[in-house]
């Protein structure tokens, strides 16, 4: 199916582990997202992508990773996760620039760090 | 940067009722004022946007208004449902150079009773 898409939609994981989120999109939006929801912060921005291999740092970028080679696909790497890092994390895309555009979201991917 | 507060956290109504959510900004060069409708275990949907040049837009039931001298725009849903239980978004974005990215309110659980 067309869109953007998540996996895995569920993780739970330990303290210092590595653990990869993956985002992959059909419509070759430019820009691509990584927010984390959490219960009285709503959505934060962790990092964006204008284009592959361009990436900036969003509002909570310490403890994360990421990387677009091919404008596809925007993978997010938590190198040594934590417990503050459990969350739900969204990624979406957006065919505008200058932040005009509408978002699409994926479906989420619900991380849990023990 | 920019802050958007949302209000309030929660609202509850009976169907048929009408309900409102309110949002203020902080920085004077935000243009566009996206909502955001997120039902539960799916990622956040726009349902209506509006920019700095206009004053009111309205799609069926739903309306959002903008008063850029107050820095505060609000949401407008008329003969609410249950199917529009949800949380709703709001968010701005502006700024004068780059790409100025999207930030969000906290968000607002609307619950639509029967």
């Amino acid at each position: 199916d067309a869109g953007i898409t998540q996996s895995p939609r569920y993780k739970i994981t330990e303290t210092g582990r590595q653990v990869t989120l993956m985002c992959h999109q059909t419509w070759s939006h430019s820009y691509m997202f990584w927010y984390r929801q959490d219960l009285g912060h709503g959505l934060r921005l962790i990092y964006y992508s204008a284009a592959a291999d361009i990436t900036d740092k969003g509002e909570v970028p310490d403890g994360y990773v990421v990387s677009r080679s091919k404008t596809e696909n925007f993978p997010l790497t938590l190198e040594s996760a934590t417990r503050s890092q459990t969350s739900v994390y969204f990624c979406a895309s957006s065919p505008r620039s200058r932040g005009t555009g509408e978002l699409f979201f994926g479906e989420g991917s619900r991380l849990t760090v023990l | 940067g920019e802050n958007v507060e949302q209000h309030p956290s929660t609202l509850s109504v009976q169907e048929g009722d009408s309900a409102v959510i309110k949002c203020t900004y902080s920085d004077s060069a935000s243009n566009y004022f996206p909502w955001y409708k997120q039902e539960l275990g799916k990622g956040p949907q726009l349902i209506i946007d509006i920019r700095s040049n206009v004053g009111e837009k309205k799609d069926q039931r739903i309306a959002v208004t903008l008063n850029k001298t107050a820095k505060h725009f609000s949401l407008h849903i008329t003969e609410t449902q249950p199917e529009d239980s949800a949380v709703y978004f709001c968010a701005a974005v502006g700024g004068n150079s780059g790409y100025s990215t999207l930030t969000f309110g906290k968000g607002t659980m609307l619950l639509v009773s029967p």
